[in-house]
């Protein structure tokens, strides 16, 4: 069973719009939450990471918010370029029995339209 | 600084082969990990090495096996190869204590 669910399946946002990708766990052992940005033919590349002691992230036009109550985080992407339509991927790890393992979702398409 | 680097890239077996991926880590990177990542989806976790040994494994037959050198070096190896097997397979490296985790850019393997 996906330990991380990602949504949407796939996204089309206008060049300079804000694209927005949810994930859910279950696992409270989670304690890492890295996002990974892959191109077609590409190995995915860590993009930005966060742990649940913060709220919220920002580098540059990416922004990490987290909700751990409702153990919930998402990715913005603002100011969308077409440069930025690949497939992302949240993913989380953690102490413990989890160490090492990077779960993930099952990613998430963009498509920026200039 | 060279990031994850694996080899081959490409490579085309038949049916009930073996193969052999390399991987050498991140420089400083002593953690080895390998996932499967099927087209349309997400990686899958095969195994993870560290001072030479596997440490931690996913839902995979045992026909998939790995070993790490010790120059940290690892070696993925899957064995009586079936159609379903056809995927990109990821090598991702870290430093022990640290999270941060790297991937190389994949070797495709098609199974036919």
């Amino acid at each position: 069973q996906q330990q991380v669910k990602q949504s949407p399946q796939s996204l089309i946002v206008q060049k300079g719009g804000i694209s927005i990708i949810n994930c859910a766990y279950e696992n409270t052992a989670f304690d890492y939450f890295p996002w990974y940005q892959q191109f077609p033919g590409k190995g995915p590349a860590l993009l930005i990471a966060i742990r649940p002691d913060v709220s919220e992230k920002k580098e540059g036009r990416f922004t990490i918010s987290f909700n751990k109550s409702a153990k919930q985080f998402s990715l913005h992407i603002m100011d969308s370029q077409p440069g930025d339509s690949a497939t992302y991927f949240c993913a989380a790890t953690g102490s413990g029995s989890n160490d090492y393992k990077l779960s993930f979702g099952a990613g998430t398409t963009v498509t920026v339209r200039a | 600084d060279a990031g994850v680097t694996q080899s081959p890239t490409h490579l085309i077996k038949t049916r009930g082969q073996q193969v052999t991926l390399r991987c050498s880590p991140k420089s400083g990177h002593d953690t080895v990990s390998w996932y499967q990542q099927a087209l349309g989806q997400g990686p899958q976790f095969i195994f993870q090495y560290y001072e030479e040994e596997e440490r931690q494994r996913g839902n995979f037959p045992d026909r998939f096996s790995g070993h790490q050198f010790p120059n940290y070096s690892s070696e993925l190896n899957v064995n009586a190869l079936l159609l379903g097997d056809s995927a990109l397979y990821l090598c991702a490296s870290r430093r022990r204590g640290v999270n941060t985790i790297y991937f190389g850019e994949g070797s495709w393997l098609t199974v036919v």
